[in-house]
């Protein structure tokens, strides 16, 4: 079955500090990846995808995520996060067939501490 | 700027009334159209999939009587909770579909429904 497990559902970072979110995913073929935020009241944003190619992907706002085939995960990183980061952040994958369904994961929400 | 639309942005209606949610594709023809529920602190779930022209596909344990998904042409589709009640107080977000080998995905702002 088709699926994506975000393991952590709540992470506090201090401003500055690096940031690692993780994902893993089960899927039968070799998906479509990416990385959404989502801040309070606000719509889905796409922080990157990863199609094929270059297995470490650059985002915006300095995110950054690697495709990892043989651990079957795509964590999104930030060498330094800003108060502006405080969001609810979701890892989705998507068929390379199909058109555009995507799976969300359970989301990590991301807490900044002054 | 926007490339997704949804009307009404909030709503809030009685238990037993029918509310219509729009979703417009501003700058390009989406023929398929996928409506996601997210409820509070929790994940987007998918519903449904719908094509132009063509009835939705309902995933698992979505009452396609309940929420009536029509999308007539490549710029519009509408959902309706029919008789809603305060279990279907939620976040619906649509997604027109170009395929994923073309672009990137794009998600409405979302429509927060209220059932008192």
């Amino acid at each position: 079955a088709q699926s994506v497990t975000q393991p952590d559902i709540h992470i506090t970072v201090s401003e500055g500090a690096s940031l690692e979110l993780r994902c893993n995913y089960s899927y039968g073929a070799t998906p479509y990846l990416f990385w959404y935020v989502q801040s309070p009241g606000q719509g889905l944003q796409l922080l990157l995808k990863y199609f094929s190619g270059d297995t470490l992907v650059q985002g915006i706002k300095g995110f950054e995520a690697e495709f990892k085939r043989s651990q079957s995960s795509f964590n999104l990183r930030k060498p330094s996060v800003h108060w502006s980061d405080a969001a609810e952040y979701f890892c989705a994958v998507g068929a390379r067939s199909s058109a555009s369904k995507i799976i969300f994961g359970s989301g990590t929400r991301l807490s900044i501490r002054p | 700027g926007a490339v997704v639309s949804q009307h009404p942005s909030r709503v809030i209606c009685k238990s037993g009334t029918s509310v219509k949610i729009e979703c417009r594709s501003l700058d390009f023809q989406a023929t398929t159209m996928f409506w996601y529920r997210q409820f509070p602190k929790q994940s987007l779930m998918l519903m449904a999939t719908s094509n132009e022209g063509s009835k939705a596909t309902y995933e698992q344990g979505v009452e396609k009587d309940k929420f009536l998904i029509n999308h007539a042409s490549l710029t519009l589709s509408t959902l309706t909770v029919t008789s809603a009640h305060p279990e279907d107080s939620s976040f619906y977000i649509c997604s027109p579909g170009p395929t994923l080998s073309t672009d990137t995905q794009y998600f409405g702002p979302g429509t927060r429904l209220t059932v008192l």
